[in-house]
């Protein structure tokens, strides 16, 4: 397996509370992505990084932040959680052709 | 824009028969494609991919995929099933021309089972 590692895995919050979710690769990738996956609608890119400091939005960004101040770690920010991101959350890695997946984090918002 | 239809959110085949699960792209450019697997509470496993060149492409688990640009195909197959084989699959087209590296748009998934 890629070395990917996410945490948390399991995450349940408060609806308007801040949450980040941290993705750490040990694979020196240039490019990590934020994906979220919900039923019926697949996988769902939401922010990626294309180096340090360099991120742009993907296509369900609304809502979401991110920040990359080392190659290896890429923060997920929800800055105020709401029931609608209830979802499973999934950081990729890719460097020329295929991404590598983590594990996932399972993030509830009550 | 690209986008991935899967046909059949789900399909059920019995052990040792035909696994066929089709997957439809649109892409401006000439696309990169991608068969991922899911099992229950796991991450995304490569299966297989096509970049350029010989256009069926073999993959884990005894997989491969056809590309077929006159139809925008790229569909997955598996001369004989195994319980295994049971998970959720994704195909996946990525955009790696306008920069990004590797972003990919999926479709919605086609859970297989596979029956006695």
């Amino acid at each position: 397996d890629a070395g990917i590692t996410q945490s948390p895995r399991h995450k349940v919050t408060e609806t308007g509370t801040p949450v980040t979710l941290r993705c750490h690769q040990t694979e020196n990738h240039r490019y990590m992505y934020w994906y979220r996956q919900d039923p019926g609608h697949g996988l769902r890119l939401i922010h990626y990084s294309y180096g340090v400091k360099d991120t742009d939005k993907g296509e369900v960004s609304d809502g979401y932040s991110v920040s990359r101040s080392k190659t290896e770690d890429f923060l997920l920010t929800l800055e105020s959680a709401t029931s609608s991101q209830t979802s499973v959350y999934f950081c990729a890695i890719s460097g020329t052709t295929e991404a590598f997946f983590g594990q996932g984090t399972r993030l509830t918002v009550v | 824009a690209q986008s991935v239809t899967q046909l059949g959110s789900h399909v059920s085949v019995s052990e040792g028969a035909l696994v066929l699960l089709r997957c439809n792209y649109s892409s401006s450019v000439p696309p990169y494609l991608f068969w991922y697997v899911q099992y229950p509470n796991q991450g995304l496993q490569l299966l297989l991919k096509y970049t350029t060149g010989a256009t069926l492409v073999k993959g884990i688990n005894g997989f491969e995929a056809e590309f077929k640009k006159s139809e925008t195909s790229f569909h997955l197959t598996k001369p004989s099933a195994h319980m295994s084989d049971a998970a959720e699959y994704f195909c996946a087209v990525s955009d790696w021309v306008t920069g990004g590296g590797n972003k990919l748009t999926f479709g919605t998934g086609t859970q297989l089972k596979v029956e006695l």
